[in-house]
């Protein structure tokens, strides 16, 4: 089944203390991008990734960190979690980064709260 | 910065009335996508858009492109229980790929 992973799905932690949220896709998709999601704010691209060891800002990048080793993974890493980053994130794939193939295909969600 | 502005923010409405969301960008657009949250879910896609002016229908919804591709809209004529949900627009900068995603509107089916 084509699907965007992602673990934990809901993870309590504390200030300070360095957590990573997997994600990983199995539809070949070249794009991947991380979104936090709050009330009111609909989503915001905290980082995208064009390739395999591509990666870029979005509007909200402070206090995260990706990598993408492989065209399947991309994971979220909080080197020092704050209070402030409790919320809901996506990740989400497309086969590519513009055209007609850039329907982004979303994983189930990763609900955060730091403590 | 790039923004994507969504009216209204939450629409009530009664079983059978219509819908409509609309979507405003300070740039021109790639192209525009919409999505459909239900609640306790991720989002999923419903369409694209990518040409000036620019109308697709599925069944009852409508979704059209402006001609400056700017603002974009999407209408749901005669609302069902099942259409309840957040409806988000996201449009593609054409100049770094990003999609800017607009607040979404949340439609409500008043009992």
């Amino acid at each position: 089944e084509a699907q965007v992973t992602q673990n934990p799905r809901y993870l309590i932690t504390v200030t300070g203390k360095k957590l990573t949220v997997t994600c990983s896709q199995n539809m070949n998709h070249e794009y991947m991008s991380w979104y936090r999601q709050d009330p009111g704010l609909g989503l915001r691209q905290i980082y995208y990734s064009m390739n395999v060891e591509v990666t870029d800002k979005g509007d909200v990048p402070e206090g995260y960190k990706v990598s993408r080793k492989e065209k399947r993974n991309f994971p979220l890493i909080l080197e020092s979690p704050s209070p402030n980053q409790t919320s809901l994130y996506f990740c989400a794939s497309s086969l590519s980064a513009g055209g007609a193939y850039n329907e982004q295909f979303f994983g189930p969600g990763t609900r955060l709260t730091v403590l | 910065g790039q923004q994507v502005m969504q009216i209204p923010q939450y629409q009530h409405v009664q079983e059978g009335e219509d819908f409509t969301t609309y979507c405003n960008s300070s740039t021109t657009l790639s192209n525009i996508q919409w999505y459909k949250q239900r609640p306790g879910g991720h989002p999923v896609f419903l369409i694209q858009l990518v040409k000036s002016g620019e109308v697709k229908k599925q069944k009852r919804l409508t979704f059209q492109f402006g001609e400056a591709k700017k603002n974009s809209s999407l209408h749901i004529t005669a609302t069902q229980t099942t259409d309840v949900g957040t409806y988000f627009c996201a449009g593609l900068m054409r100049s770094n790929y990003q999609l800017i995603w607009g607040a979404g509107t949340k439609l409500i089916i008043k009992p």
